[in-house]
């Protein structure tokens, strides 16, 4: 089944440690997002990438990084920079001509 | 000015009622316009989307695209428990292929 795969589903983190979000997707899309939802409030662009090796920041990007060295592939890391890291993290593809959004189910950071 | 609004809501509308969900935009020259439907702890998922003025049918649901007005529009026919989610609407401004969403109206349907 074609589809894009986020892990972990739930993540709990200590103050001051990175942690990567894995985003893998099947669906030969070009681009690739990520959002963060937080309760009560609509999606955030963090960061979107048009094509490998390229991406770039969307309205929050401090405190986060990614990287693009595959197509399919679009991991996101929280740094410890990012002052209130817990929230909804929402990976996204779609095809560039469309615009139309597919999103995977999500993974929840807790910073305990 | 927020890109795209949306009333928070919550709507409440009794089971087999019309909801009704309200949109706008700024960028008059956007180009595509879409609704998300989400539920509670769960991911977004498209259910309809509409690129030219006028209405939209599929199922119980209806877009309306006004660009003139920079509206568009959600009706959910025949309300059901099912549908109580948040809806999302979002556009994609001209020049671009990012898609920009409102904050979400939340939809509680009354049994």
């Amino acid at each position: 089944d074609g589809g894009i795969t986020q892990s972990p589903k739930y993540l709990f983190r200590k103050e001051g440690q990175n942690v990567t979000l894995s985003c893998e997707q099947n669906l030969n899309h070009d681009a690739m997002y990520w959002y963060r939802q937080d309760p009560g409030q609509g999606l955030r662009l963090i960061y979107y990438s048009q094509i490998v090796n390229d991406f770039q920041k969307g309205d929050i990007a401090e405190g986060y990084s990614v990287s693009r060295e595959k197509k399919e592939s679009f991991p996101l890391t929280v740094t410890s920079a990012q002052k209130n890291p817990t929230a909804f993290y929402l990976c996204a593809s779609s095809i560039v001509n469309t615009g139309e959004l597919f999103f995977g189910e999500g993974s929840r950071l807790t910073v305990l | 000015q927020k890109e795209v609004e949306q009333n928070s809501g919550p709507l409440s509308v009794p089971e087999g009622a019309i909801a009704s969900l309200n949109c706008t935009y700024s960028d008059r020259g956007s180009q595509s316009f879409f609704w998300y439907r989400q539920y509670s702890g769960k991911s977004p998922e498209l259910i309809m989307f509409i690129y030219s003025n006028g209405d939209k049918e599929d199922g119980r649901f209806t877009a309306q695209l006004n660009k003139a007005s920079q509206y568009v529009s959600l009706l959910i026919r025949d309300s059901q428990p099912s549908d109580s989610a948040t809806y999302l609407c979002a556009v994609r401004p001209l020049g671009d292929y990012k898609l920009s969403f409102g904050a979400g109206t939340t939809v509680t349907v009354r049994a």
